[in-house]
Formats: C-alpha cells, sequence, structure tokens
C-alpha cells in the first residue's frame, strides 16, 4: 500500500537544541526520500533527500538517515535557530511505474528563542 | 523562486461553480504534479503528467479533472464545487521521469468556496 507516517506531529524545542522527525514507509519497492520544509504561506521546498543506496547524508545542520531494513527514515536538524521553524514533511514514492510522491502528515517544528 | 508559476494566486467562488487553475512547469521538466493542501492537513496527490500523458492518479474527485498542452502548461479543473474544496492547491514540476528527482512546487493557489 502506499502510506508515510510521520512524528511527531508537533515538536517544540529551544534554540540551540536538536530536533529529531520520523517516517515510515510502506512500500519496500521506495528508494527516494526527500525532506520539504514548508514556511506559513509558503511553497514546499526541498531541503534535502537520501537515495536507498546510502544509509545517510548531511548538509551543514541538517542530515537525514535511512533504515531500508525498518523501512524508516529519520531528519536531524541540529543546533536550531528560530528561522528552522516551520512544517516539514517526509516524502517517498510508491514503487512502480511514477514518481509522485506520498508525504507524510507534517510537523510542525517550533525553535523558541 | 521555483520557476513554477501557478495563476491565480486566489480565488473565490461559491458553490456549484467550476474554476480553471494553471500551471507552468520550470522550463525544461516534463512532469507536473496537482496537490491539494487543506487548512491544516498534509500534501494530497491528486495527479501526475508527464509529457502530454497522465500518468498517475491519487484521490482526485470525480468532479475534478487535469491536463497538460503541449506547451506542457498544465490546468487543473474543478467543478460542482462544495465547500470542501477550499484549499490552497499546489503545482508541481520535476525533471525527466523515470528517476526520481526533486519536485519544485509553485507558490499556489488558494480557493476559497463561499
Amino acid at each position: 500500500g502506499e502510506n508515510v507516517e510521520q512524528h511527531p506531529s508537533t515538536l517544540s524545542v529551544q534554540e540551540g537544541d536538536s530536533a529529531v522527525i520520523k517516517c515510515t514507509y510502506s512500500d519496500s519497492a521506495s528508494n527516494y526520500f526527500p525532506w520539504y520544509k514548508q514556511e506559513l504561506g509558503k511553497r514546499p521546498q526541498l531541503i534535502i533527500d537520501i537515495r536507498s543506496n546510502v544509509g545517510e547524508k548531511k548538509d551543514q545542520r541538517i542530515a537525514v538517515t535511512l533504515n531500508k531494513t525498518a523501512k524508516h527514515f529519520s531528519l536531524h536538524i541540529t543546533e536550531t535557530q528560530p528561522e528552522d521553524s516551520a512544517v516539514y514533511f517526509c516524502a517517498a514514492p510508491p514503487g512502480g511505474a511514477t514518481n509522485k510522491l506520498i508525504f507524510g502528515t507534517g510537523t510542525l517544528l517550533a525553535v523558541q528563542p | 523562486d521555483s520557476g513554477v508559476t501557478q495563476t491565480p494566486k486566489h480565488l473565490i467562488t461559491a458553490t456549484g461553480q467550476r474554476v480553471t487553475l494553471r500551471c507552468s512547469p520550470r522550463s525544461g521538466d516534463l512532469s507536473v504534479y496537482w496537490y491539494q493542501q487543506s487548512l491544516d492537513q498534509g500534501l494530497q496527490f491528486l495527479i501526475q503528467y508527464y509529457n502530454g500523458e497522465e500518468r498517475a492518479k491519487g484521490n482526485i474527485l470525480e468532479r475534478f479533472s487535469a491536463q497538460q498542452f503541449p506547451d506542457l502548461h498544465s490546468e487543473l479543473n474543478l467543478s460542482s464545487l462544495e465547500l470542501g474544496d477550499s484549499a490552497l492547491y499546489f503545482c508541481a514540476s520535476s525533471a525527466d521521469w523515470p528517476s526520481y528527482n526533486e519536485q519544485f512546487f509553485g507558490p499556489g493557489t488558494r480557493l476559497t468556496v463561499l
């Protein structure tokens, strides 16, 4: 089936702390896992993605880890800043002849200064 | 700016009416996707077109239809509108299928049905 579960739905951290958001997917054929950030009233924008041939990818304060056996992947944000406050969505494509994305339900991250 | 354009930015209409939302993908992108985002909801995939042909369908209502034209722009038609259709509608585009590439989102069209 096509399903991506995302937790938690809301996350509040103090500035400088780390934040972790987790997603689980159902289709074992999925092999691309992007994370999007959506600020209030704005469009979703890709912040990092990972393909199934690697287990971890980093870009400055952001990292994504992938466990294909367990079918879950996580977003890690270190040294959080107030501008990291937004809704974050994970996504995964179902198997088959399409690269549509199934999105998780989103995590509202609030970074308290 | 993602390079994906959507018009109009806002649309206010009444129940029972029909509207058309327009999307122009990034230059060179052949795939166009439509998503619906209701208040406090995630991104619900509606439909994908690739180079003029329908590629995948999500939970798109029968009252909704879409098409992609030879110049690759796409239109989403919503008819017999209901209050529950009020939402933000995003279009996204990506480079060639079948490789998985970043989807670039447009600014969205906010539809309000009164």
